[in-house]
């Protein structure tokens, strides 16, 4: 068991771009969430999967976002249309059904120019 | 008002000191409280994760929570140069019908050797 990996580490794109972000969990975790984490913030949640289903969306996700988690193992995160507000990083987290207790990714940082 | 409060700091001490980490927050409904340390340009990792109130320890840590005044506590003692990261506060609500975390800003610790 590695933990929660996160592909790409590093994204620069410029504004308008699409860009799509991949979260593999601790393998057996039916739970996986994604977190946005600005300059000198927390994270913030932004949505959760258990098994295939996204069960909760935060206002944060606008239309541009869209996550998914098909087959119920790894989850993408894609953000349309890029703004230079949505410079920042994108952690991931899994946990088991039984413990919920979350452990994180190492993130990707985005940075729209 | 945000749900948690959280000092962001910067916190500077010399290597060997007790340190305390303090949140605070306003939702009752709160009833898991975690700790998590976040090197700078990596991943939340949990420390402590206790429930409802009381004092947990493991090792050099020791994780307060007092929920008649909705305060949560991290001592660190005999603090080492590789204790420098940012602490982050993190509490789920139980009532929900998900597990998200509700995070503080964080507070960055340097401990100078």
């Amino acid at each position: 068991d590695t933990g929660v990996s996160q592909d790409p580490r590093h994204k620069i794109t410029k504004r308008g771009q699409n860009v799509t972000f991949r979260c593999d969990p601790i393998s057996e975790h039916n739970r996986l969430y994604w977190y946005r984490q600005t300059l000198g913030q927390g994270p913030e949640f932004l949505t959760y999967f258990q098994n295939e289903a996204q069960l909760e969306k935060s206002r944060l996700l606008s239309d541009r976002f869209s996550a998914e988690r098909p087959k119920g193992s790894f989850s993408t995160l894609e953000i349309q249309r890029t703004e230079q507000g949505d410079s920042a990083m994108y952690l991931c987290a899994s946990s088991s059904l039984t413990d919920g207790t979350q452990y994180f990714g190492p993130g990707t940082r985005l940075l729209v120019l | 008002q945000k749900e948690v409060e959280q000092d962001p700091g910067p916190l500077s001490v010399p290597e060997g000191a007790i340190v305390s980490l303090n949140c605070t927050y306003s939702n009752s409904a709160f009833q898991y409280f975690m700790w998590y340390r976040q090197y700078s340009r990596k991943g939340p990792e949990l420390l402590m994760y206790t429930y409802s109130s009381g004092n947990k320890e493991d090792g050099r840590f020791t994780a307060q929570v007092d929920k008649s005044s909705k305060y949560i506590s991290l001592f660190i003692r005999d603090s080492q140069p590789s204790d420098s990261a940012t602490y982050l506060c993190a509490m789920i609500n139980s009532g929900g019908s998900n597990y998200k975390l509700t995070f503080g800003k964080g507070t960055l610790l340097t401990v100078n050797p």
